[in-house]
């Protein structure tokens, strides 16, 4: 069955500490790969997305993902966290069913970042 | 400009109730999609609306659950008999030439079941 894994449910980390967010997901075709995130007490926010080209895709905040074909996987980075990049972060993939593109999320992960 | 609306923000309703949650998408936005979002369990597809095509309710979790989009607009989300397993928020988003597109979510539903 088409799914998207994300291993870490909670993660607690040190401001400075460098960050890396796994996600692996389960489909043979093309996919397109996004990174969403969610504030405490906000609604979800992309925070980056891959279509194609170059593998390593930056997005906002000091963000990166690499993708990584051979394995399946969309892992998130940050070198260096803040206490602002406390929240619940979620990996999507649209996948081709039934005629459509469709988009599933992973189960997410919660950041907590520590001053 | 305005982004993706639901209502009520907010809901309460007694097990066995029926309950509609409404999503108004952006204005052009041709994907809708519905998710359910527990405490503690992540994102859940419900049902995912193209264009004027067939939806795809693969993810409804039971026949009590059923949705609806007029005119390639509004969505309605229904949930018959309510249950309590049924509490959590129900977030709409809508996109763009479909799931290709970055998605706009909405502030969600909060339901209760009581």
């Amino acid at each position: 069955a088409q799914s998207v894994s994300q291993h870490n449910h909670h993660v607690i980390l040190s401001e400075a500490a460098s960050l890396e967010l796994g996600c692996n997901y389960s489909y043979g075709g093309t996919v397109n790969l996004f990174w969403y995130v969610q504030y405490p007490g906000q609604h979800l926010q992309l925070l980056l997305k891959y279509f194609s080209g170059d593998p390593l895709v930056k997005g906002i905040k000091g963000f990166e993902a690499e993708f990584i074909k051979s394995k399946f996987s969309f892992n998130l980075r940050k070198p260096s966290v803040q206490w602002s990049d406390t929240a619940e972060y979620f990996c999507a993939v649209t996948m081709f069913s039934g005629g459509y593109n469709k988009l599933i999320f992973g189960a997410g992960t919660r950041l907590a970042v520590h001053p | 400009g305005a982004g993706v609306s639901q209502s009520p923000s907010n809901k309460v309703t007694e097990k066995g109730k029926d309950v509609e949650l409404r999503c108004d998408p952006i204005s052009g936005h041709t994907a809708l999609y519905w998710y359910r979002q527990s405490l503690g369990q992540g994102l859940e597809f419900l049902i995912y609306f193209q264009g004027n095509s067939a939806p795809d309710k693969s993810g409804l979790p039971s026949d009590r659950f059923s949705a609806e989009r007029t005119g390639g607009s509004v969505s309605t989300l229904t949930i018959q008999r309510t249950q309590q397993e049924d509490s959590a928020v129900y977030l709409c988003a809508s996109s763009q030439r479909g799931s290709n597109s970055p998605l706009h979510f909405g502030n969600g539903t909060r339901l209760t079941v009581t």
